[in-house]
């Protein structure tokens, strides 16, 4: 089954404990996303992958890590969370088709609710 | 400034009865789509729109599409009850930069 997994669903911290969200795509994409979701503020992109090694900042970068050593993998680090962390975070893929009209439907995880006090 | 704007923020009807939403974006686009988030879950996509698409459908769903406007509707016929969730309009621009918006929280009371 095509889909996208991430791990933990659900976490509770502390502030300045280091944690890392993992996420994994079993659809060969190339493209990988992740965003947080806020109460009336929408999904905001927080870094994003055009492939393995190519990582880019989204809006809201500051506070976060990632990597891409494999295509599949793309985790989430938080090197010393905050409060102002806590949110639900989705893990997203999708094909990469720069500049085309082509069908590019982003599959999304199912999300992790993290709570840091 | 958010690329997709929904409005409104919060939709309240009767079951059976249409939910009409919209979106607002401020640059150009490859695409449009809506997703639909359940409380506290993940997203699903309903329906993707291209900028050359005026509108498209989708069992009770209509989406349309106004790029001299920069705007979309999503519609949903004959509501359901099941149909209760935040809604989300994305805008795709070049590459695979995608913009969501804050999303509608539509409630269908039985």
């Amino acid at each position: 089954e095509a889909q996208v997994t991430q791990n933990p669903r659900y976490l509770i911290t502390v502030t300045g404990k280091k944690l890392t969200v993992t996420c994994s795509q079993n659809m060969n994409h190339e493209y990988m996303s992740w965003y947080r979701q806020d109460p009336g503020l929408g999904l905001r992109q927080i870094y994003y992958s055009m492939n393995v090694e190519v990582t880019d900042k989204g809006d809201v970068p500051e506070g976060y890590k990632v990597s891409r050593k494999e295509k599949r993998n793309f985790p989430l680090i938080l090197e010393s969370p905050s409060p102002n962390q806590t949110s639900l975070y989705f893990c997203a893929s999708s094909l990469s088709e720069p500049f085309s009209y082509t069908y590019n439907e982003q599959f999304f995880g199912p999300g992790t609710r993290l709570t840091v006090l | 400034s958010q690329q997709g704007e929904e409005d409104p923020q919060a939709l309240s009807i009767q079951e059976g009865e249409n939910a009409t939403m919209n979106c607002s974006y401020k640059t150009s686009i490859n695409n449009l789509q809506w997703y639909r988030q359940n409380s506290g879950r993940g997203l699903v996509h309903l329906i993707l729109i291209r900028s050359n698409e005026r509108e498209k459908h989708s069992g009770r769903l209509r989406v349309t599409l106004d790029t001299s406007k920069k705007s979309s509707s999503l519609l949903i016929t004959a509501s359901r009850a099941a149909d209760t969730a935040s809604y989300f309009c994305a805008t795709e621009r070049k590459g695979n930069d995608m913009r969501f918006g804050a999303g509608t929280r539509l409630t269908v009371k039985p």
